[in-house]
């Protein structure tokens, strides 16, 4: 199973663009790259999923070079309440019985 | 659609007893999972069941187990309940679609052994 690398914690301020890079050598050719955001005692909450190139949706967007051995988790104008641990897994749901494997997440600091 | 639920959210209890905790999914998703976390090992898989089946299972002793039952419902007991069992315990459902990644946790349950 892939095992990723991201950084331990960043700190941005309020209205900053904020990009989190996870690197990810060994990602199989079925693997999904998904990312997860967790606030302090709650569960996990999906934010975005991709396997290659640009992925955007409401919140994020994610960025997969083509090699796919890293990915960058990219949230537009970060606000205080985005201060929260973020999550990079990467492998396949379904051919992993439903297990998803979380690392220890980057846990970002939003500041006024 | 409602969320996964889970209950109850807090739970004291002593060493050597045993605890059940309740989980139901979004409604239609045949998948739930377990995971445990803890501040010193994070967020741990314990297992999961499909269609009432225990699909996989994590490195757990076997005095962690689950249940589904018909409906999707879910529980997951711990006997002889050891100090360092105090964690979030934490159920996440899937639709079971093989290209879907994204699991909904529900809250947790918050045991404390003391």
């Amino acid at each position: 199973l892939a095992k990723t690398t991201q950084p331990i914690s960043m700190d941005s301020y309020e209205g900053q663009e904020v990009n989190i890079t996870c690197s990810h050598n060994n990602i199989a050719t079925n693997d999904y790259i998904t990312w997860y955001q967790q606030f302090p005692s709650q569960g996990p909450r999906f934010i975005i999923q991709g396997y290659k190139t640009k992925v955007t949706n409401e919140v994020a967007s994610l960025f997969i070079p083509a090699d796919r051995k890293s990915s960058t988790l990219s949230l537009p104008r970060v606000s205080l309440s985005d201060t929260a641990v973020y999550y990079c897994l990467v492998g396949d749901l379904y051919n992993q019985g439903g297990k998803l494997i979380f690392g220890q997440g980057t846990e970002l600091s939003v500041k006024p | 659609k409602a969320g996964v639920t889970q209950t109850p959210r807090y739970l004291i209890k002593t060493r050597g007893q045993q605890v059940t905790l309740s989980c139901s999914p979004i409604s239609g998703h045949r998948s739930v999972s377990w995971y445990q976390q803890t501040p010193g090992q994070g967020l741990q898989f314990l297992f999961e069941y499909f269609s009432e089946t225990q699909r996989n299972k994590g490195n757990f002793p076997g005095r962690f187990s689950g249940r589904q039952f018909s409906n999707s419902r879910s529980e997951m007991n711990v006997s002889t309940l050891e100090l360092g069992d105090s964690a979030l315990y934490l159920c996440a459902s899937n639709d079971g679609r093989g290209d879907n990644n994204e699991q909904f946790f529900g809250p947790g349950t918050r045991l404390t052994v003391l």
